[in-house]
């Protein structure tokens, strides 16, 4: 069975500064990986995702995220964090199943907090 | 193109009333899902479709029934709602599998069970 951790609840960050936001998954086989975003009263946003190839993958808005399989991550980055990018975070994991028709299994979410 | 909507937005129920929630997309996607998300605990899966007329069980199905009797159409329905099914609701859609593989969400629907 797949699962995907998010280990912090809360990230705070002040603007203009570095944002990251952690990932760790369980999966058998090659995992699909996946980052999305949501704003207050809205649905989730698709921010970037990992199939194969390239282990830094680039995404919406200025994030990236590298892959780590060894580290068995997937972290989300920005070098310049921006106000607007306060949101609830959500990684996501795709079962490599047979049968999985593309089911994801969602982290908890982590809550991005960015002052001024 | 409109991607995925959802209606209603908001609905409030008493214990034991029904209801559908409507999800359409025109993306021509084979693949559509049902969620629910609560607090700190992310979204879980409710039911999924893999094709017209197809579908299935997901992480926490019970309460629930779904219809896709269009491809572009996934129905969400509770029989008899309960104050536990007090919820957001969200619908998405993917094409099929492989590098084009991506769930695009709804904008969700609140529903208070009272």
């Amino acid at each position: 069975a797949q699962s995907v951790a998010q280990p912090e609840d809360q990230v705070n960050v002040a603007e203009g500064n570095p944002l990251t936001v952690k990932c760790t998954y369980s999966v058998s086989g090659n995992p699909y990986l996946f980052w999305y975003v949501q704003y207050p009263n809205r649905g989730l946003q698709f921010l970037l995702k990992y199939i194969t190839g390239d282990n830094l993958v680039k995404g919406s808005y200025g994030f990236e995220a590298e892959f780590n399989k060894s580290q068995t991550s997937f972290h989300l980055k920005k070098p310049s964090a921006l106000v607007s990018d306060s949101a609830l975070y959500f990684c996501a994991v795709r079962d490599m199943s047979s049968d999985s028709w593309g089911k994801l299994q969602f982290g908890a979410g982590t809550q991005v907090v960015v002052t001024p | 193109n409109a991607g995925v909507t959802q209606t209603p937005k908001f609905r409030v129920l008493k214990t034991g009333q029904s209801m559908t929630l409507l999800c359409a997309q025109d993306m021509n996607h084979e693949y559509m899902y049902w969620y629910r998300q609560d607090p700190g605990m992310g979204l879980r899966l409710i039911h999924y479709s893999v094709g017209e007329g197809t579908t299935a069980k997901g992480e926490v199905p019970d309460g629930y029934n779904v219809s896709r009797l269009k491809k572009q159409n996934f129905l969400l329905g509770l029989e008899s709602a309960a104050p536990s099914q007090t919820s957001v609701y969200f619908c998405a859609s993917s094409p099929l599998q492989g590098r084009r593989e991506t769930q695009y969400f709804g904008p969700g629907t609140r529903l208070l069970v009272l």
